[in-house]
Formats: structure tokens, sequence, C-alpha cells
């Protein structure tokens, strides 16, 4: 069974710039969730999508957008990129019981 | 306060040691429970779920649950060098897929051959 994809791998823009991130679920799973983890912070939860719909989002601004398209794959977009959004960027999906799988990630970096 | 708090180390054993990772939580919604293992510059891989209070085992892997403290520890035996990553707590509400999880900061271990 193919795992969570994520592309692209890594990933540079300059400040102001925009960045756009995509992610494949594990087939079958309807969930998509975006974290961003920057260095000494942790995971931090970013948006959540299920069946095409943003069910929740975390405590980012509304630069950070995203949607989830009819096969369940996802696109991150941050517009106006600034240098503390350079981060490790994971893409999970989830089963039922909530286990989530995550992918390999996108690193950004923003100069 | 943070819903879940975790110490991010890091912290350093002999190889053969066994390894005692714990998190504290405040939210007594929390039903559900989740150790990660997260290797440097990779994405976090699933290593126990559990959804009650005990023990649960898996190899030289216990994850252990106490909701009456708000206390969960994952204990590793005869740690190995390849043990060395950071290891996220996490934990949701409810099932579903409808419920957000949230994840403690991580703790980084080093195995020490």
């Amino acid at each position: 069974e193919a795992g969570v994809t994520q592309s692209p791998t890594h990933l540079i823009k300059t400040r102001g710039q925009q960045a756009t991130l995509r992610c494949s679920p594990i087939s079958g799973h309807t969930s998509v969730y975006w974290y961003q983890q920057a260095l000494g912070l942790g995971l931090q939860f970013l948006l959540w999508y299920d069946e095409g719909e943003e069910r929740n989002r975390g405590n980012f601004p509304p630069r950070f957008s995203g949607r989830q398209f009819p096969n369940y794959s996802s696109e991150l977009n941050v517009n106006a990129l600034e240098l503390e959004d350079s981060a490790l960027y994971l893409c999970a999906s989830n089963n039922h019981r909530d286990e989530q799988f995550f992918g390999p990630g996108t690193r950004l970096t923003v100069l | 306060q943070k819903e879940v708090e975790q110490d991010p180390g890091p912290l350093s054993v002999p190889e053969g040691a066994i390894v005692s990772l714990n998190c504290t939580y405040s939210n007594s919604a929390f039903q559900y429970f989740m150790w990660y293992r997260q290797y440097s510059r990779k994405g976090p891989e699933l290593l126990m779920y559990t959804y009650s209070s005990g023990n649960k085992e898996d190899g030289r892997f216990t994850a252990q649950v106490d909701k009456s403290s708000k206390y969960i520890s994952l204990f590793i035996r005869d740690s190995q060098p390849s043990d060395s990553a950071t290891y996220l707590c996490a934990m949701s509400e409810g099932s579903g897929g409808y419920q957000k999880v949230t994840f403690g900061i991580g703790t980084k271990l080093q195995v020490i051959p």
C-alpha cells in the first residue's frame, strides 16, 4: 500500500512570493491534515480537509489556505511568504481510528 | 498552559538501557493516545496507538496510559542506536476522522553505542 506522498521535497522561495505544496493521501483515506514544523516549535496544526471541505483550521493567518480535490489529494498555498514561514510542512491522512500517517514533508525555505 | 506537555530533552542513554518517555495533558476529553517516531528531516511514523488506560506492548515498545493522572508513557527496552530519533506523543478526543490531533513538542532521544 502506497503511503502519503508530498511534492516537492524542497522548495526555495523569496519573501513575498507564493508557495504551493501538494499532498496525496493513502488510498481510501478521505481526510488530509496539514502541519507546520518549524525548528524548535513542534508540530503546529494548520488545516484539515475531509470530503473536499475545510473542517478545521489552526491559529494561522489567512494567507495560509488550501483545498482538497475530488480524488482527496490536497494543496496548501502560502501567500506573501515571510522568513518565519521557513519550515517542514507535513501532510497526513488518517484512518477511521484517527491513526495519522504522515508523508515525508516539503521543506520550504524563504530567503 | 499547553494542552500537551512534553520534555524536549535531549535525552542521552547508553545502548541497552530502558528508556522512559512521558507526556502530560490537561484536556480530560482526550481518549486516543499515540506515539510517533521522527528521524531527522523525515515525517513522523506511527509507533503505538492506544485507547484505554493500561499498557500496550509491541516488541521492545510499551505504551502506558493513566487517564486518572492525565499521563502517558512510552518505554523502550534494550534501546538501540537506531532508536535515536525524536518521539512525539499525540492525542485526540474522538475517532471517526473528525477530530483534531494534538501533538507534544517531541523528546529528542540519543542512544549511545
